[in-house]
């Protein structure tokens, strides 16, 4: 009963240090998605798939990559961390596209 | 403004009390609805969907007003276990069908 694996738990960056977060689902869903959660901002979508192969842009992506080469991982990409992008870092996903999502425990991101 | 936006609180309620959270939406992310919870430092789980004609799930009540765009989340005889942060959830129209819109969340503490 894996569902959604987010790795690391925890990391702190230097600035300018570039880092992949990972995300694993093992029940077979399409929809993935990476959110950031900030005090008092809840959470913020930064990029989504629909299926392997494709992604999208959400509200914030600037600063992060993804791709989705398989249904199982989407891994989040930070290309040149910064501290703008302390934040607490959640990969979900769901069957479709309907809302109703199963979220990874998170990734606490410090960068310094 | 944002797409959907919703009272901090916290809502400070004794056990067996009824409480009642509101969430407004924006014209850009109407399509459906959704309530999630959060416990502190953990991931965001389903609470329950929102249907346009209300629903119910044992103590929970859910309820959409499209003529004045908010949800309502209806908690009725609280438990110590109800205390948690509430998030509403919408989901885009149009070009960002794909895209979910979390508010900040509502805190609850239910105390003794």
């Amino acid at each position: 009963n894996a569902g959604v694996t987010q790795t690391p738990k925890f990391q702190v960056l230097k600035t300018g240090q570039s880092m992949t977060l990972q995300c694993a689902q093992d029940m077979n869903h399409e929809y993935m998605s990476w959110y950031r959660q900030d005090p008092g901002m809840g959470l913020r979508l930064i990029h989504y798939s629909v299926g392997a192969g494709i992604t999208d842009q959400g509200e914030v992506p600037n600063g992060y990559n993804v791709s989705r080469s398989t249904t199982e991982d989407f891994p989040l990409r930070l290309l040149s961390a910064a501290p703008s992008q302390t934040s607490v870092y959640f990969c979900a996903s769901s069957l479709d596209n309907t809302g109703r999502a199963f979220f990874g425990q998170g990734t606490r991101l410090t960068v310094v | 403004r944002k797409e959907v936006e919703q009272d901090p609180g916290p809502f400070n309620v004794p056990e067996g009390a009824t409480v009642a959270f509101n969430c407004t939406y924006s014209n850009s992310a109407s399509q459906s609805f959704f309530w999630y919870r959060q416990d502190c430092r953990k991931e965001p789980k389903l609470l329950m969907s929102v249907y346009s004609s209300g629903n119910e799930d044992g103590r929970f009540t859910a309820q959409l007003n499209r003529a004045s765009q908010y949800i309502s989340l209806l908690i009725r005889d609280s438990k110590l276990s109800d205390s948690a942060t509430y998030l509403c959830v919408a989901r885009g129209m149009g070009y960002n069908f794909n895209k979910f819109y979390f508010g900040s969340g509502t805190k609850l503490n239910v105390k003794p």
